[in-house]
């Protein structure tokens, strides 16, 4: 498995709380992704980062903000969360563009 | 917007058969990926087709790619129950004129291979 680790694993919060999801990864990949899976829709690309400081929005990113401030760490905050961010989480990494994306265990988010 | 689809979306199936899974997808891309997800677990990378007529096989498993129909498909040959699990295509944005450096997947296949 690619050296990649998400915390929490699961996490139960109430609406309206701040909630701060982490990946690391000791692959050095230079890129890393935050994808949502949920029923019936797959996996939804949400932020995506190039870079150290460099990040970049995803097809669902509303009510999402992210930061890289080291090349090993992925953070996906919710500012405020909703019930309808209730969701499994999974981070991804890649070593560059069109390369194969390889993903986290996940992160089981229930927003009561 | 890229949009991928796949089908079926729910397959039940006996050991021994064989069984085809199709990926379309809407827009130009000649990257495309396939996954497996078993329950509760995270996404395994079974192949990456790189270009058109692209085909890549492992053990029961051959997936193949053609750009001009914008067409994978994910091949089943004598089925056994260790390939049950949810199979997802996933296609790469950026070469699709997406213009984000991320995937698009369809909503995944549920296969069930029963004894």
């Amino acid at each position: 498995d690619a050296g990649i680790t998400q915390s929490p694993r699961h996490k139960v919060t109430e609406t309206g709380t701040p909630v701060t999801l982490r990946c690391h990864q000791t692959e050095n990949h230079r890129y890393m992704y935050w994808y949502r899976q949920d029923p019936g829709h797959g996996l939804r690309l949400i932020h995506y980062s190039y870079g150290v400081k460099d990040t970049d929005k995803g097809e669902v990113s509303d009510g999402y903000s992210v930061s890289r401030s080291k090349t090993e760490d992925f953070l996906l905050t919710l500012e405020s969360a909703t019930s309808s961010q209730t969701s499994v989480y999974f981070c991804a990494i890649s070593q560059g563009v069109g390369e194969t994306q390889y993903f986290g265990p996940g992160t089981r988010l229930l927003v009561l | 917007e890229l949009k991928v689809e796949q089908n079926p979306l729910f397959l039940s199936m006996q050991e021994g058969k064989n069984y085809t899974i199709y990926c379309n997808y809407s827009t130009t891309s000649d990257r495309l990926y396939w996954y497996r997800q078993d329950p509760g677990k995270s996404l395994e990378s079974l192949f990456v087709l790189l270009s058109n007529g692209a085909v890549k096989q492992e053990g029961r498993l051959m997936a193949s790619l053609d750009t001009k129909a914008r067409l994978s498909t994910l091949h089943i040959t004598a089925a056994v129950h260790d390939l049950s699990a949810t199979y997802f295509c996933a296609v790469d944005s950026t070469y699709s004129g997406g213009g984000a450096d991320g995937l698009t997947f369809g909503k995944g296949t549920h296969l069930i291979i029963q004894p």
